[in-house]
C-alpha cells in the first residue's frame, strides 16, 4: 500500500521564524508532489507543487524534493500567525487516473 | 485559477434518509473527479474516483451501494449517501483535476446524520 508519512507535530514556532515540514513517501514511481494548507473546517488549498529534484521557491514558501531519499519538505520563512493551519503533503501516483495520497497532516501553530 | 463549486456546504439529515452532494467544475472540464471523506483530526481519505461517462472506481472498503457516484457531464459529479447513519457524519470533499493548476478542491460538505 502506498504511504505518505509526515512529521507528526504539532509544530509550534514563534512569529518570524522558519517552519520546517517534512514528508516521506513509499512509492518510488511517484512523480508529482504537493503541499496543501487546510484551515479548520475548510477544504485544502494548494500552496506548492514540485516535480523535479531540488528546491522550488514561491514567496515565503520553499518546497524541496529528493526522489532518491523519497523525501519532500516545505519551509515557511518569516512565519506569520495566519500560517497556523494543518499542512498536508500529497503524492500523485503514476496511474492514468492520478490519485492523490495524503499524509496525515502536520498542525502548525505560529505564536506571536 | 480553476474553481470547483460544491453544494451544499452543510446538511443535517435524519438517519435512514439519503443526501446528494454536487460538485461542479466552473471554468474547466473535468473528465475525472475525486471524492474524499475526512473525519475530525484525520487526513483526507479517498473514497472513489469519478469518471465521466463510466462507472466510478471505489477504494477498498468503501461501499459502492451506499455511496452512489454519478458523473453525468464533464462539469458535474454527484455523490449520494444512501440510507445515511450517524457513522456517515463527516466532511466530504470533492476534487477535480484541471489542466493548469493541478488538483482543485471544492469547499466541502459537512454532513451530520441525526
Amino acid at each position: 500500500q502506498k504511504e505518505v508519512e509526515q512529521n507528526s507535530g504539532p509544530l509550534s514556532v514563534p512569529e518570524g521564524a522558519i517552519a520546517s515540514l517534512n514528508c516521506t513517501y513509499s512509492d518510488r514511481g511517484s512523480q508529482s508532489f504537493f503541499w496543501y494548507r487546510q484551515y479548520s473546517g475548510k477544504s485544502p488549498e494548494l500552496i506548492m507543487s514540485i516535480y523535479s529534484n531540488g528546491d522550488k521557491e514561491d514567496g515565503r514558501f520553499t518546497a524541496q524534493l529528493n526522489k532518491a531519499s523519497q523525501y519532500v519538505s516545505l519551509l515557511i520563512r518569516d512565519s506569520q500567525p495566519s500560517d497556523s493551519a494543518t499542512y498536508l503533503c500529497a503524492v500523485l501516483d503514476g496511474t492514468s487516473y492520478g490519485k492523490l495520497t495524503f499524509g496525515q497532516g502536520t498542525i502548525l501553530t505560529v505564536h506571536p | 485559477g480553476a474553481v470547483v463549486s460544491q453544494h451544499p456546504s452543510r446538511v443535517i439529515c435524519k438517519s435512514g434518509t439519503s443526501v446528494k452532494i454536487e460538485c461542479r467544475s466552473l471554468d474547466f472540464q473535468a473528465t475525472t473527479m475525486f471524492w474524499y471523506r475526512q473525519f475530525p483530526k484525520q487526513s483526507l481519505m479517498l473514497m472513489a474516483t469519478s469518471n465521466e461517462g463510466s462507472k466510478a472506481t471505489y477504494e477498498q472498503g468503501v461501499e459502492k451501494d451506499k455511496f452512489l457516484i454519478n458523473h453525468a457531464s464533464l462539469t458535474l459529479s454527484t455523490l449520494t449517501v444512501t440510507s445515511a447513519h450517524p457513522e456517515d457524519s463527516s466532511f466530504y470533499i470533492c476534487s477535480a483535476r484541471d489542466p493548469h493548476y493541478g488538483y482543485t478542491f471544492g469547499s466541502g460538505t459537512r454532513l451530520t446524520v441525526v
